[in-house]
């Protein structure tokens, strides 16, 4: 079935350091994938999207490319802040599906 | 409302009582999902429903768990006779008419359930 691995947590930077969370995903068909965080005390939130390959998301900065070939949708950030710290969660969905299948979630930690 | 709503923020209950959690879509939201989320965990669906009909139910882990949408608005998620596997955050999410099902979820905070 579908699956979704992301690397595992907590990520520790300091402000304006370079952000990588690594996600790879199993699955049938043409899924799309998505990244959502989850600030503290607060719900998930859709951060970004990519529907086919080679598509990239981006969004706050953010982004992510949709690769085939490696079946990765890894997500990247030139310069976080303190305000990114949260956990970030990837996630597919199937092609004609309608359930998301998530990732367990990478905490990511900001110093100042 | 602004958005998704969930009720009780917090639920302890004894092994083996019946628990009622409540979902209120943001208004007009036509999709509307139950996911799990066990601590350190991603959610895991649940149930999906599209106006009153749940069309998906092949997430839920047992007969224990039932799900309702009467009047495809507010949803209600229940658990009877609680086991302390059923402890975790439960999450509900509805999507806005027009948009393809999977794509662009608006969450709730979620109902922290404890069994004790």
């Amino acid at each position: 079935g579908n699956s979704v691995t992301q690397m595992e947590g907590p990520v520790t930077l300091s402000e304006e350091a370079f952000l990588t969370i690594n996600c790879t995903y199993t699955a049938t068909g043409y899924p799309s994938l998505f990244w959502y965080v989850q600030y503290p005390g607060e719900g998930l939130q859709l951060l970004l999207k990519a529907t086919k390959a080679d598509d990239k998301g981006s969004n706050k900065g953010f982004e992510a490319t949709y690769r085939k070939e490696t079946t990765s949708f890894h997500l990247e950030k030139g310069s976080v802040q303190v305000s990114d710290s949260a956990v970030y969660f990837c996630a597919l969905s199937g092609q004609y599906g309608n359930k998301l299948v998530f990732g367990a979630g990478t905490i990511l930690r900001v110093k100042s | 409302g602004a958005g998704v709503s969930q009720s009780p923020r917090y639920k302890v209950a004894k092994r083996g009582q019946d628990v009622a959690l409540r979902c209120d879509p943001i208004s007009g939201h036509v999709s509307l999902f139950w996911y799990q989320q066990a601590l350190g965990q991603g959610p895991e669906f649940l149930t999906y429903f599209q106006n009153e009909a749940q069309l998906d139910k092949s997430g839920l882990p047992s007969d224990r768990f039932f799900a309702e949408r009467p009047e495809g608005s507010v949803s209600t998620l229940k658990i009877q006779r609680t086991q302390q596997e059923d402890s975790a955050v439960y999450l509900c999410a509805s999507s806005r008419p027009g948009t393809a099902t999977n794509e662009k979820l608006f969450f709730g905070s979620g109902t922290q359930l404890s069994v004790l």
